[in-house]
């Protein structure tokens, strides 16, 4: 069963601590996002790698960091430095310029 | 700067009607532009992909059509099901200035469906 799967679907911290949403995929697609939705906007990127151990900082990277390290896997860790963190949290990969997304992740850091 | 509106925010229309989803884009420089699906609290499913040199896309009950240089995409819905009932974005992926494809896909706020039985 091709795709993006995404985990853990809800997550709660408490504020100051680091997490990492996992976001994996076996659709042998060379690029991956990382986005956030906010109730009334758009999404906005976070990040994106277009290759193994390569990536770029998009719109909102300030407060997040990201690893590539697999061509499967491409997490992202939501740090204590990110002032509003609490979203949902979608990650997306690409082919031919179509973009697929995973389930999504909900962090709600209190 | 590129920027996606979509009008109406909201739309609630009976079963069975057919109806009209608007996208603008203030950039006619676009390589593609994507239209998605979003049920409530799950991720985004694609349902059509137009390129910039295409007019338009079908699939199934669902047409999709681009004019580039007006800076408008419509996605058109025969024959509503309360099944259809969910957010429907547009996103613009950006060309480079030699015409490829960027890595940046913009999106608009979405649309929010309700289809009545």
């Amino acid at each position: 069963d091709g795709g993006i799967t995404q985990s853990p679907k809800y997550l709660f911290r408490k504020e100051g601590q680091n997490v990492t949403l996992s976001c994996e995929q076996n659709l042998n697609h060379d690029a991956m996002y990382w986005y956030r939705q906010d109730p009334g906007q758009g999404l906005r990127l976070i990040y994106y790698s277009q290759i193994v151990n390569d990536f770029q900082k998009g719109d909102i990277a300030e407060g997040y960091s990201v690893s590539r390290e697999k061509k499967e896997s491409f997490p992202l860790t939501v740090t204590s430095a990110q002032k509003n963190p609490t979203a949902f949290y979608l990650c997306a990969s690409s082919q031919r310029n179509e973009q697929y997304f995973g389930p999504g992740t909900r962090l709600t850091v209190t | 700067k590129q920027e996606v509106t979509q009008i109406p925010a909201a739309l609630s229309v009976p079963e069975g009607e057919n109806l009209v989803l608007n996208c603008s884009f203030t950039d006619s420089a676009i390589y593609n532009l994507q239209w998605f699906r979003q049920d409530p609290g799950k991720g985004l499913t694609s349902l059509l992909l137009i390129q910039s040199s295409q007019r338009e896309q079908t699939s199934g009950r669902l047409n999709a059509s681009l004019d580039k240089s007006s800076g408008r995409s419509t996605l058109y819905i025969a024959a509503s099901q309360p099944g259809d009932s969910a957010t429907y974005l547009c996103a613009v992926r950006l060309s480079t200035s030699y015409g490829g494809a960027t890595n940046k896909l913009i999106f608009g706020t979405g649309t929010l469906l309700a289809v009545q039985p």
